[in-house]
């Protein structure tokens, strides 16, 4: 299958920063990537679309101003959580649609995000 | 949107056929059945998928009824690394967005 990265795997810090995850998909190009967050023992929550060349577009309720997300090749997208809180410790994971007819979506391992 | 049924929990002892069922009854003719599994602290892994037709894979087999109001995922000798949450999922039509429902926790019992 196709496999897609992300990186750092886990990231500690401060009240008040931002912090920059990465995706990417290392064997095929991806016009589309999502954004999920999970939470301890619950699902994953979709966030985002992120579109290359264009805007992402956000789920309702998720704020784009504090989840800034920027596609900017057809290997990658960021996701930038800004201005991050204690409540944004969460498990950050993408996805990215590969395989014919784009049928099928491959998963990132995850970022941890733990906010002090 | 289709949404699935699952079971919050099962326990399998290794060595047997694990089955997982699903209910889709709300599910259009054109939209897939998908099953993903994650293993604890990772990104989520595809499983299978289909449409009409029984489907089999390395991994899996995918069985879905007639009606194609359900669908059970067969892992046909589980052992302990199938230990999981299991995911029943209908791809929505309008665009590639996969949504998660609360999924199935798969205990694999030595």
């Amino acid at each position: 299958g196709a496999v897609v990265s992300q990186h750092p795997s886990w990231v500690i810090c401060k009240s008040g920063t931002s912090v920059k995850i990465e995706c990417r998909s290392l064997d095929f190009q991806a016009t589309t990537m999502f954004w999920y967050r999970q939470f301890p023992k619950q699902s994953l929550m979709l966030m985002a679309t992120s579109n290359e060349g264009s805007k992402a577009t956000y789920e309702q309720g998720v704020e784009k101003d504090k989840f800034l997300i920027n596609h900017a090749s057809l290997t990658l997208s960021t996701l930038t959580v800004t201005s991050a809180h204690p409540e944004d410790s969460s498990f950050y994971i993408c996805s990215a649609p590969a395989g014919e007819g784009r049928e099928t979506q491959y998963f990132g391992p995850g970022t941890r995000l733990l906010v002090l | 949107d289709a949404k699935t049924t699952q079971p919050p929990s099962m326990d399998c002892a290794e060595g047997r056929a694990a089955n997982l069922p699903c209910n889709h009854s709300t599910i259009s003719g054109n939209e897939y059945v998908y099953w993903y599994r994650q293993i604890h602290s990772q990104g989520p892994q595809y499983i299978i998928h289909g449409l009409k037709n029984n489907e089999t894979n390395e991994m899996a087999s995918l069985i879905i009824t007639e009606d194609r109001k359900s669908s059970t995922l067969i892992l046909p000798h589980a052992t302990l690394r199938d230990t999981a949450v299991y995911y029943c999922i209908v791809r929505r039509t309008l665009d590639d967005k996969i949504i998660f429902g609360k999924g199935t926790r798969l205990h694999i019992l030595p």
